[in-house]
């Protein structure tokens, strides 16, 4: 069974342009999240998503962060623009819904640079 | 709000010895608990998990867990490391009802000597 994918691994762009991250969680998982690292700082939440529905955003840091799962299946993050303190690691992972014991399964991670 | 405190930054052992990492959360609700690993060049892996029941826990690679409910605690250990073990753990706790997301403390950096 293939894993959460992510894409890119890297991406490095100047401030001020568009990035978009993509997440492809485990086949049948409803349940996607995203988090970020921000580098020397813990991972923190940005959002859930349980099929193509937004069920919690309360991590989004700012309107420049715009999160998709139409159909249900993949999702994106996009950045638009870009600053410097978007830079880290930006983690997708996905669960199984409706168990309360549930767990995440990370992808991979995007690292993104902003200069 | 939930918080989790990882008072370890950075470990550095000698293999064969035997390690403790400290996880303390902050929460006023029934939580799940997790160790996570990121070993060098990969991507986060659960190491292991507490959902209910006996409070100890073992998960992969000779690790275990300790739920200490009076305590808010979830100690990682393993009796005796090996080189293979180097790499950053993370304690992770969510709310057993209600929201999902995971808060994760600041991470551990292991690394251990040959």
């Amino acid at each position: 069974e293939a894993g959460v994918t992510q894409f890119p691994s890297h991406s490095v762009i100047e401030k001020g342009q568009t990035v978009t991250l993509r997440c492809d969680p485990i086949s049948g998982h409803d349940n996607l999240y995203w988090y970020r690292r921000v580098m020397g700082k813990e991972i923190k939440f940005l959002l859930h998503f349980v099929k193509e529905s937004k069920q919690d955003e309360s991590g989004m840091p700012n309107n420049r962060f715009l999160a998709e799962r139409t159909g249900g299946t993949y999702s994106t993050l996009k950045v638009q623009p870009a600053e410097l303190e978007d830079s880290g690691v930006y983690f997708c992972a996905s669960s199984q819904a409706g168990l309360y014991q549930e767990t995440q399964y990370f992808g991979p991670g995007t690292r993104l640079l902003v200069l | 709000a939930q918080s989790v405190s990882q008072h370890n930054h950075h470990v550095i052992l000698s293999e064969a010895a035997s390690l403790e990492l400290g996880c303390n959360y902050s929460y006023g609700g029934t939580v799940n608990l997790f160790w996570y690993v990121q070993y060098p060049g990969q991507h986060l892996q659960l190491l292991l998990k507490y959902f209910s029941g006996d409070p100890l826990v073992k998960g992969i690679k000779g690790f275990e867990a300790e739920f200490i409910k009076s305590k808010f605690s979830f100690n990682l250990r393993k009796p005796s490391v090996q080189w293979s073990d180097t790499a950053e753990y993370f304690c992770a706790v969510n709310a057993r009802t209600g929201r999902r997301a995971l808060t994760f403390g600041s991470g551990t950096r292991l690394q251990v000597q040959p």
